[in-house]
């Protein structure tokens, strides 16, 4: 029963290179998201996809792309890493829209991200 | 902008004791979600509050949501340790369907 899937789960980085973060789910949840959390923050949205082929910004995505071929796979890909990108960045999926009724998210265990 | 802030943001407690963590918000929302973080671990949903004067409770945990004064409460009741772990806070925020998040309450039970 595994859920949601990350990898890698820690990963240093280098200024200006670039990697993709994975994320897989296997219960068929049209729903996934990527946040990032820094120190002492909450969570903030870079991208959402609401479906295969479907995606949109959230709160924070600049520096970061993401794609959605199929409805388990959403990586994340960071071009030309930065500092500021350094972060632990989460992985969600759900049946539903975040915030519909009695909708929950469903979490990966977390990259943490050093850009040096 | 809404913005949403828990504190305390660090607690060291003793076992048997009770506290609460508070979730203060700054605009309008009827939905507030509270959920549990295990270090290393992924985050877990706890409660999904969805009205004025909501409560829910499991085990030694009970959250309630006023939305009136935008706050909700997460209390937990004769702490033990197997509630040490970081709580966050979200909330719903209709305008653009996004949940923002609390900084997260790390708590720690001390035998």
């Amino acid at each position: 029963n595994a859920g949601v899937t990350q990898t890698p789960k820690f990963r240093i980085l280098k200024i200006g290179q670039s990697m993709t973060l994975q994320c897989a789910q296997d219960m068929n949840h049209n729903y996934m998201y990527w946040y990032r959390q820094d120190p002492g923050m909450g969570l903030k949205l870079i991208y959402y996809s609401v479906g295969a082929g479907i995606t949109d910004k959230g709160e924070v995505p600049n520096g970061y792309n993401v794609s959605r071929s199929t409805t388990e796979d959403f990586p994340l890909r960071l071009e030309l890493a930065a500092p500021s990108q350094t972060s632990v960045y989460f992985c969600a999926s759900s049946y539903l829209l975040s915030g519909a009724i009695n909708e929950k998210l469903f979490f990966g265990s977390g990259t943490q991200l050093s850009v040096l | 902008e809404l913005k949403v802030e828990q504190n305390p943001l660090f607690l060291s407690m003793q076992e048997g004791k009770n506290y609460t963590i508070y979730c203060n918000y700054s605009t309008t929302s009827d939905r507030l979600y509270w959920y549990r973080q295990d270090p290393g671990k992924s985050l877990e949903s706890l409660f999904v509050l969805l009205s004025n004067g909501a409560v829910k409770q499991e085990g030694r945990l009970m959250a309630s949501l006023d939305t009136k004064a935008r706050l909700s409460t997460l209390h937990i009741t004769a702490a033990v340790h197997d509630l040490s772990a970081t709580y966050f806070c979200a909330v719903y925020m209709d305008s653009n369907y996004q949940l923002i998040w609390g900084a997260g309450t790390k708590l720690i039970i001390k035998p």
